[in-house]
């Protein structure tokens, strides 16, 4: 079956560093990849969407890798900021080109001042 | 409205009891989600509708879960004689088309005393 891995665990970074989010599937071909910003007691907000055919995708201080040899993503944050502090969930689509996606986990993200 | 609203914020209920949960998508987007999200756990997805096709109910955890939309608008999601462990947090997203950014919803609090 499909599965979606990304760190349980909290990640704890000092300001100004660069944070990196690691979001690994199997048993998938996804043609998209998304991340999402979700604060507590608040639905998540999309980020960025990576396609199959990017490597690399930026955003202001934000970067998304997509490697579908490894079957990974990664999404940094560079310049990090206190305001950075949330969970960050990776999203791919379940069937190629369709509607359905099924979200990982999420690693919560603290940046500390 | 500009966003995905969701009815009600919160919800209180007893052990046994039904309990409605209502979902207003974007105008105009034909896809349309729900998740739960238990505390401190990752999104679960339950039910999609896109469009006039039947929904894809794979993800619902028993039959006293039911979900439905009419046309590409208004979706309620009901739980039957609720049990304690459907304490959650329900999420309701949309989206434009495949691909696409899921506009989520601030969600429904649900406990079940």
């Amino acid at each position: 079956s499909q599965k979606i891995e990304q760190n349980s665990e909290a990640l704890n970074i000092q300001e100004g560093k660069t944070a990196t989010l690691t979001c690994n599937y199997t048993n998938y071909s996804p043609a998209y990849l998304q991340w999402y910003r979700q604060d507590p007691g608040r639905g998540p907000v999309f980020l960025l969407l990576i396609r199959e055919n990017e490597k690399e995708k930026r955003k202001e201080r934000l970067k998304v890798t997509f490697d579908t040899t490894l079957k990974q993503s990664l999404f940094h944050i560079t310049a990090s900021q206190p305001a950075d502090s949330a969970t960050y969930l990776c999203a791919l689509d379940i069937r190629r080109g369709t509607y359905k996606y099924i979200f990982g986990t999420g690693t919560r993200l603290k940046v500390l001042a | 409205g500009a966003g995905v609203s969701q009815s009600p914020s919160n919800k209180v209920t007893e052990k046994g009891k039904d309990v409605e949960l209502r979902c207003d998508p974007i105008s105009g987007h034909t896809a349309l989600y729900w998740y739960r999200q238990r505390l401190g756990q990752g999104l679960e997805f339950l039910i999609y509708f896109q469009g006039n096709s039947a929904p894809d109910k794979s993800g619902l955890p028993s039959d006293r879960f039911s979900a439905e939309r009419t046309g590409e608008s208004v979706s309620t999601l009901t739980i039957q004689r609720t049990q304690q462990e459907d304490s959650a947090v329900y999420l309701c997203a949309s989206s434009s088309g495949p691909g696409g950014t899921q506009y989520f919803g601030p969600g429904t609090r649900l406990l079940v005393l």
